[in-house]
């Protein structure tokens, strides 16, 4: 069964402390792995497709990375408005329109 | 451009209502979903359209019943739902027969009294 654990559940910094979150993931052949952002009562809003071990997209000051076992989202310098939930799910098996999400990781920048 | 529409943003329906959930995207995908997420949970899938015909249902109760009338549109219609159906619905739709992402719509937020 296909698994996406995030950590941690919620994260607290300060404006300008930059940090990871952490997805980990067992999956019976990757086919893709989404990060998502998602603030409360909306949908959530798309941020990056990795598909392969050792590519890494970037946004602003959102990076994402992935490995044949997990990936992070590192935030360098981050600003209140980049508080929200971040989202992890992945896509195994060819063909298949199943997306399995992780719990999420709720982030907080405090000003 | 890419925009997921979906309306109402709210609804309140009493338990013996029947009404519908909309949804509309023009980025060319053929493939068009509903989720449904539950407070502080991750979205859950329940139906899948592939080029408008529905190819998962994830054992969804038959008071939900999904509708493509085309390639552009989806619809969620309810019938008879229980105030624990009470939640965030989102629709979201991607490439098809790709593993694309998936862009979602805004949500209808649900209340079953």
């Amino acid at each position: 069964e296909d698994q996406v654990t995030q950590s941690p559940e919620a994260l607290r910094l300060q404006e300008g402390e930059s940090s990871s979150l952490n997805c980990s993931y067992t999956v019976s052949g990757l086919r893709g792995l989404f990060w998502y952002r998602q603030d409360p009562g909306k949908g959530p809003e798309f941020l990056f497709t990795l598909y392969s071990a050792g590519e890494e997209k970037e946004k602003e000051r959102l990076k994402a990375t992935l490995t044949k076992k997990e990936s992070f989202l590192h935030i360098t310098a981050p600003k209140p408005e980049d508080s929200a939930t971040y989202l992890c799910a992945v896509q195994a098996r060819a063909g298949s329109y199943q997306l399995t999400f992780g719990k999420g990781t709720k982030l907080s920048v405090i000003p | 451009d890419t925009e997921v529409t979906q309306t109402p943003k709210h609804l309140v329906m009493g338990m013996t209502n029947k009404k519908s959930l909309k949804c509309e995207q023009h980025m060319g995908h053929r493939a068009m979903y509903w989720y449904k997420q539950k407070a502080k949970k991750p979205p859950e899938l329940m139906f899948v359209y592939s080029y408008e015909k529905l190819s998962i249902n994830e054992s969804v109760p038959s008071r939900f019943s999904p509708e493509c009338p085309n390639s552009s549109l989806l619809n969620l219609h309810l019938h008879a739902l229980q105030p624990e159906d009470s939640a965030l619905y989102l629709c979201a739709s991607s490439q098809a027969g790709k593993n694309t992402e998936a862009f979602f719509g805004q949500g209808t937020r649900l209340t079953v009294v």
